[in-house]
C-alpha cells in the first residue's frame, strides 16, 4: 500500500480565499483523522471520522472550517474563508481499529498570507 | 479530557549515551500508546506501539516501556546516534469512554552530538 496520501504538499493562498485539502486512507483502514500541527498549539485534533462518518469534530476551530468523507478512499477538509493564523502543517491518519496505531500522511503545509 | 505530558522538552546528548524519554497521562482508561518520531520539516513516522495490555515493546535500539495504571511510559534509545535526532512524539488512544482518538504529547527535540 503507498500509505496516506495527501494533497497538495504546500499550499499558498490568499487571505479570505477558499482551501480544500485532501486525503486518501490506507484501504482497509476504518478511522481517519484530521490534525493540525502548529509551533505554538502542538498537534491538535481536529476532526475524526469512524466508517466515513463523523465522530468527533469538537475541534474544528470555527465555522470556518468543514470536513467531509463521502466514501472510504478519500476525504477532504476545506477552509472558507481562510485566514493567516489558519497556516500550519495539517496531516491527516488513517488506523484499521482501535487496536492498531495510526498512520499519518506526509501533510500539506498551509500558507495564507 | 486526556492530558499528554512529555518531559524533557529539549535534551542534547553526546553520541553514544543511553537515553530516556519521558510520557505522562491522566486517564489510564487507553487502548494503546504510540511513539512516534518527527524529523523537521516531515511528517510523523511511528516507532512503536504499546496496547493497554503490554508492558513494553522492542525495535532494536528502542525500548518502550508501559505502566498504565501510573499513567506513563519511556522511550528507552540505546547507544545513541546523530541520525537519532529529531523530536519523539507520545500519544496515547483513548477508549471508547475517552474519545476514540489518539492525543499527543508536545514532544521530545532530541539533538545528539558527533
Amino acid at each position: 500500500d503507498a500509505g496516506v496520501i495527501q494533497s497538495p504538499r504546500h499550499e499558498v493562498t490568499e487571505m479570505g480565499q477558499e482551501v480544500t485539502l485532501r486525503c486518501k486512507p490506507i484501504s482497509g483502514h476504518d478511522y481517519l483523522f484530521w490534525y493540525r500541527q502548529t509551533m505554538m498549539r502542538g498537534l491538535e485534533l481536529l476532526i475524526y471520522f469512524n466508517n466515513n462518518v463523523p465522530i468527533d469534530d469538537s475541534g474544528m476551530p470555527e465555522d470556518r472550517f468543514s470536513a467531509k468523507m463521502p466514501n472510504a478512499s478519500f476525504s477532504t477538509l476545506k477552509i472558507q474563508p481562510s485566514e493567516p493564523r489558519d497556516s500550519a502543517v495539517y496531516f491527516c491518519a488513517s488506523s484499521p481499529t482501535t487496536r492498531y496505531g495510526y498512520t499519518f500522511g506526509s501533510g500539506t503545509r498551509l500558507t495564507v498570507v | 479530557k486526556q492530558e499528554v505530558t512529555q518531559i524533557p522538552a529539549a535534551l542534547s546528548v553526546p553520541e553514544g549515551e543511553n537515553l530516556v524519554l519521558n510520557c505522562s497521562f491522566t486517564d489510564s482508561a487507553i487502548y494503546n500508546l504510540q511513539w512516534f518520531r518527527q524529523d523537521p520539516g516531515k511528517g510523523l513516522t511511528s516507532l512503536l506501539l504499546i496496547q493497554s495490555s503490554q508492558r513494553e515493546q522492542t525495535s532494536g535500539r528502542l525500548n518502550a516501556s508501559l505502566d498504565k495504571s501510573s499513567g506513563r511510559s519511556t522511550l528507552y534509545i540505546a547507544a545513541s546516534q546523530p541520525g537519532d535526532s529529531a523530536t519523539y512524539l507520545c500519544a496515547v488512544r483513548g477508549s471508547m469512554y475517552n474519545n476514540n482518538d489518539m492525543r499527543f504529547g508536545a514532544g521530545t527535540r532530541l539533538t545528539v552530538k558527533p
